[in-house]
Formats: structure tokens, C-alpha cells, sequence
């Protein structure tokens, strides 16, 4: 079941600018959402999370926005470096801890 | 280096066998997930074990099964392996349910 969706799987920004990635979910239980970035031949990292009582959390150059009623989240990269070329994925959580992820979404950052 | 270890690293097996796979989670985290993630798809979540309980479960099929041992660690048994089960497998673990997860290298696994 596709309860969290990445739509696009893949996008090409460059150097410099910013990077918008885009997550939907389905499940309106959902109240915590994270983002990971997964380089090849290495497991995912944490980059950023966001709880549903908020609608927008910073960390430097990367800002999760959250939209509950379009049950829509970003991720804004910005400026964007040729290192944050990866896959980002995209994951949502209840209180049951049932974590669903998106297909990803393969950032390419051009120098 | 995110302090989950994953053993093996690659798995080449045949159609029919029985496979386990092993993590190790960060030093003091209770919480141990397993995700299978296969070409070009996202990461698909398994199953959750907190403090040696089975907490959550999700697609998981019924000829694999895990469990996670009083030291922590946890096991990922695939039996009657199919081609279609050729994927990475990912643990995770976290301090406790509802934490960021931490990942481990992943093993492929490799169905002939």
C-alpha cells in the first residue's frame, strides 16, 4: 500500500539554487515525518524530521514544511551542493511506530 | 559510520534455501527494524522488535521470520527463497520506538 508517495523520481537542480523535494501521504494518523538521504552502497541516513504539531522545522541549509491539511511535505535544500546528490526519502510514523517510506526521490546537483 | 552493523554484507544463494541475516543496533538502542528494499523500490518496512518484543509488523511474508535476543541483536531468517526475494536488506535501530532510526550498510542478498 502506497500510504507515502514520492511522485517524482528524480530531479536535476543546479549548483547554487534550491532543491524542492515533494512527499503526499495518505494516512491522516500519521504525526511524524522525516526525511532520509541514502548515498549508493550505504544504508539511509537522518536528515530532518518534523512532528505534526508544527508546520515548518530548519537545519541549516535543509527546511521540512508540512502541510497537514493537504497531508503534503517538503523538503527545500537550500543553496543546493553537488554533495546532496542522493536518493531522499521520504517517511511517515504514527504512535504505533508503523514508519511507512516513500519510493525515494534521486537528487542530481550540477556543479 | 551510524553504529549498525550488518552481517554479511552480500549473500549469494540458490531458489529453496533458508538464509539469516544479523544486526547489531548502536550501543544502547532498544529498538531494532528490518526494511527490504528491491531494485528501484522504496524501503519496504519488514518488522519492529523494542527491548526483545516483536512491536510492529508490516509486509512481511510468512516464510520470513526475526527475532531479537536478550543481547540486542537481531536476526532476519528468509526460508524457501524466492528469485523475487533478491534485495537490500536494511536494519535500523533507535532509542526507542518513534526516534530517528539509524541505519545499517544493508546486506544484498542475491537469489539464483
Amino acid at each position: 500500500d502506497q500510504q507515502v508517495k514520492q511522485n517524482s523520481p528524480s530531479l536535476s537542480v543546479q549548483e547554487g539554487r534550491i532543491s524542492i523535494l515533494n512527499c503526499d501521504y495518505t494516512n491522516s494518523m500519521f504525526d511524524y515525518f522525516l526525511w532520509y538521504k541514502k548515498y549508493p552502497a550505504e544504508g539511509p541516513t537522518f536528515l530532518i524530521s518534523i512532528s505534526s504539531i508544527k508546520d515548518k522545522n530548519e537545519d541549516g541549509r535543509f527546511t521540512v514544511f508540512l502541510n497537514k491539511s493537504a497531508k503534503h511535505l517538503s523538503l527545500h535544500i537550500v543553496p543546493s551542493q553537488p554533495g546532496d546528490s542522493a536518493v531522499y526519502f521520504c517517511a511517515a510514523s504514527n504512535n504505533n511506530n508503523d514508519m511507512r517510506f516513500g519510493a525515494g526521490t534521486r537528487l542530481t546537483v550540477k556543479p | 559510520d551510524s553504529g549498525v552493523t550488518q552481517t554479511p554484507k552480500h549473500l549469494i544463494t540458490a531458489t529453496g534455501q533458508r538464509v539469516t541475516l544479523r544486526c547489531s543496533p548502536r550501543s544502547g538502542d532498544l529498538s531494532v527494524y528490518w526494511y527490504q528494499q528491491s531494485l528501484d523500490q522504496g524501503l519496504q518496512f519488514l518488522i519492529q522488535y523494542y527491548n526483545g518484543e516483536e512491536r510492529a509488523k508490516g509486509n512481511i511474508l510468512e516464510r520470513f521470520s526475526a527475532q531479537q535476543f536478550p543481547d540486542l541483536h537481531s536476526e532476519l531468517n528468509l526460508s524457501s527463497l524466492e528469485l523475487g526475494d533478491s534485495a537490500l536488506y536494511f536494519c535500523a535501530s533507535s532509542v526507542a520506538p518513534y526516534n530517528e532510526q539509524f541505519f545499517g550498510p544493508g546486506t544484498r542478498l542475491t537469489v539464483l
